[in-house]
């Protein structure tokens, strides 16, 4: 069975650190586009990292410099390291497979279950 | 940053009625537009890719129309599942800088 589950949420002080894991299951993270994406309480979507199949990574913006995507082909495992955490980081983080129809199509088809992060003192 | 804005915020719809949900971007983005489902607590489930093709295991009710800057995700009869919050997300930039519409509420008339 294809699937994704993700793991290492929990409650962290501001300006601290944590790390995320997402363990797949029915397909290579290592040949893959895998990303993070993440949701607020009552918000939408953000996507946040993507690594590449060749392990060239791609931040947005708002985590450039404080988070760290990566890969482990042995463990089939998608990481997450979070720093320097903010209150505004609170969210529910949901790894996914960027899957590519063609050379431009593509979508996130394969979805975790999310696991909650909340920054606060 | 592309912004996508969606449309209506909340749409209320009777079972077995059509519903027309609107995406907007700030940019043309092509065809380069997905439509997402998310039911509560669960995890998003892809709908649409390249602006009109169903992702495998999508009933023909729901299909997607539009390029450039304006698209519709339409569900031609709904069914009691149907009901959830649908997000459009546009994956024109590369390097990726993917970004999502607010998300449009579809909820029972």
């Amino acid at each position: 069975e294809v699937q994704l589950v993700e793991s290492g949420g929990g409650l962290v002080q501001p300006g601290g650190s944590l790390r995320l894991s997402c363990a797949a299951s029915g397909f290579a993270v290592s040949s893959s586009f895998m990303s993070w994406v993440r949701q607020a309480p009552g918000k939408g979507l953000e996507w946040v990292s993507i690594i590449y199949p060749g392990g060239t990574t791609y931040s947005a913006d708002s985590v450039n410099g404080r988070f760290t995507i990566s890969r482990d082909k042995t463990k089939n495992t998608l990481y997450l390291q979070m720093n320097s955490l903010r209150a505004e980081d609170t969210a529910l983080y949901y790894c996914a497979r960027t899957y590519f129809y063609d050379s431009r199509t593509r979508g996130f088809d394969i979805w975790g279950q999310g696991t909650m992060v909340t920054v606060s003192s | 940053e592309i912004v996508m804005t969606q449309s209506p915020a909340t749409l209320s719809v009777s079972p077995g009625e059509r519903a027309t949900l609107s995406c907007r971007a700030s940019q043309s983005v092509s065809s380069n537009l997905a439509w997402y489902q998310q039911k509560s607590g669960q995890a998003p489930r892809l709908l649409i890719y390249g602006a009109s093709t169903r992702a495998t295991g999508i009933p023909a009710r729901f299909s997607g129309s539009g390029s450039g800057t304006e698209f519709t995700l339409t569900i031609s009869s709904l069914q009691s599942e149907d009901f959830a919050v649908y997000y459009c997300q546009q994956y024109n930039n590369w390097p990726p800088g993917d970004t999502f519409g607010q998300g449009t509420k579809l909820e029972i008339k």
